[in-house]
């Protein structure tokens, strides 16, 4: 299995919190993503990172930023949480290299209350 | 931008039949790379099938394969002799040739229920 992790795997926390979710991976892959899982949308791409302070936006940004200081960390923050955050966020790590998939990490299931 | 449409929210095959599970994507580059994921209810994701637009040969990986229609931009999934640990959600993914332009992009997904 690839190396990674997300941090935390639960989280309940309320409206107007700031939360940062955490992917560090242990593979030095160049690409970092960050997606939102949620029912009838599939998986939605809210920012990814193609190199260290190198990001850009997805197709869902709004409400989330992301940092990248150093290649094994991706870090997604949503700066006030809001309900319609509440949903299951997926980062994933790729190599960058011809002909290799994505590896994903298990998931964040986020609630906001 | 660069889309991927799964015309098919769910689908359903007897046990040992074969199924078809269908994607279309948009797209103006003519280098890019193509992908089946699998999302069973554990909720991993398990890479089931890749497929680089340069090469015309169909991938075939066991009971799993695609038919790539570039001109129509239309990258279909066959799972023969369908088995029960199939049923999962399937996700059909784009990426872009590199760089910058590296997005991973998923549709929306085919719920696949296999019948005893």
């Amino acid at each position: 299995d690839a190396g990674i992790t997300q941090s935390p795997r639960h989280k309940v926390t309320e409206t107007g919190t700031p939360v940062t979710l955490r992917c560090h991976q242990t593979e030095n892959h160049r690409y970092m993503y960050w997606y939102r899982q949620d029912p009838g949308h599939g998986l939605r791409l809210i920012h990814y990172s193609y190199g260290v302070k190198d990001t850009d936006k997805g197709e869902v940004s709004d409400g989330y930023s992301v940092s990248r200081s150093k290649t094994e960390d991706f870090l997604l923050t949503l700066e006030s949480a809001t309900s319609s955050q509440t949903s299951v966020y997926f980062c994933a790590i790729s190599p960058g290299a011809v002909n290799t998939e994505a590896f994903f990490g298990q998931g964040t299931r986020l609630t906001v209350v | 931008a660069q889309t991927v449409t799964q015309s098919q929210p769910e689908m359903s095959v007897q046990e040992a039949e074969t199924v078809t599970l269908s994607c279309t994507y948009d797209t103006s580059e003519s280098d890019y790379y193509l992908f089946w994921y699998k999302q069973p209810p554990s909720r991993q994701m398990i890479l089931v099938i890749r497929q680089e637009a340069y090469k015309q040969q169909n991938a075939t990986e066991n009971r799993f394969s695609v038919n790539f229609q570039k001109a129509a931009k239309s990258f279909s999934l066959k799972i023969s002799d369908s088995q029960l640990g199939d049923a999962a959600m399937y996700f059909c993914a784009y990426r872009g040739p590199g760089g910058s332009n590296y997005k991973l992009t998923f549709g929306k997904g085919t719920l696949l229920t296999v019948n005893p």
